[in-house]
């Protein structure tokens, strides 16, 4: 069964330092998203992407966030300068798009700041 | 923002009985519901929707409820098995995935 994956499982950054965080949608999904969960805490919309743009995005997504569809498989999200509250999991998600509600996860990122 | 509530943090249920997840909502502009469950160190997985002008929704052992009057929705799973113990997720959807802060479940043998 196609599924969506994430590397790495596990990124230990310093603060101040940019980090990548990549996903591998399934091969025919049209819309993808990141997710990211403190610890403790929800699941919380970052931001959604389709046709190459931004379609839709959280306060939380701010000038230190930044998205990249780079080729036909890779969705990339990238924090410029990593603070340690952006410390958590963060999931990509992917749908068709005819039902867009039904999301696809990986299996995240473990993020932490330190 | 409290969009969506789940007000129980944990629930234990004997195998073969029914568990009953709740979840409690305030935006009225959701079109559809949906559960999601998650295992540790795995992301959510998606187990069943309802669209916002149904009242039920059934898929297998797993039935989604919507009470639109009450901004309630429940999920039943009848018979709980031990593998269905996870965190379950309540979310709503208008343009985005707003999801509630999990209950986790027990089902025990």
């Amino acid at each position: 069964e196609p599924e969506v994956t994430q590397t790495p499982s596990h990124q230990v950054t310093q603060m101040g330092q940019e980090v990548i965080l990549r996903c591998v949608p399934i091969s025919n999904h049209l819309y993808f998203y990141w997710y990211r969960q403190i610890l403790g805490q929800k699941v919380e919309f970052l931001v959604s992407f389709y046709n190459n743009e931004i379609s839709e995005k959280s306060e939380i997504f701010d000038d230190q966030f930044s998205v990249e569809r780079p080729d036909g498989s890779n969705f990339t999200l990238k924090i410029r300068s990593t603070k340690l509250e952006d410390s958590a999991m963060y999931f990509c998600a992917s749908t068709q798009g005819v039902f867009s509600y039904e999301q696809y996860f990986g299996p995240g990122t473990r993020l932490t700041v330190t | 923002d409290q969009q969506v509530k789940q007000n129980s943090p944990s629930l234990s249920v004997q195998e073969g009985r029914i568990s009953i997840l709740n979840c409690d909502y305030t935006n009225s502009m959701f079109d559809y519901f949906l559960w999601y469950k998650k295992y540790p160190a795995e992301g959510p997985t998606f187990l069943i929707s309802i669209s916002s002008i149904k009242d039920k929704n059934e898929d297998g052992r797993f039935t989604v409820f919507l009470n639109k009057s009450a901004k309630h929705l429940s999920l039943h799973i009848v018979p709980s098995q031990p593998g269905d113990s996870a965190v379950y997720f309540c979310a709503g959807y208008g343009n985005k995935l707003v999801f509630g802060a999990g209950t986790i479940l027990r089902v025990k043998s």
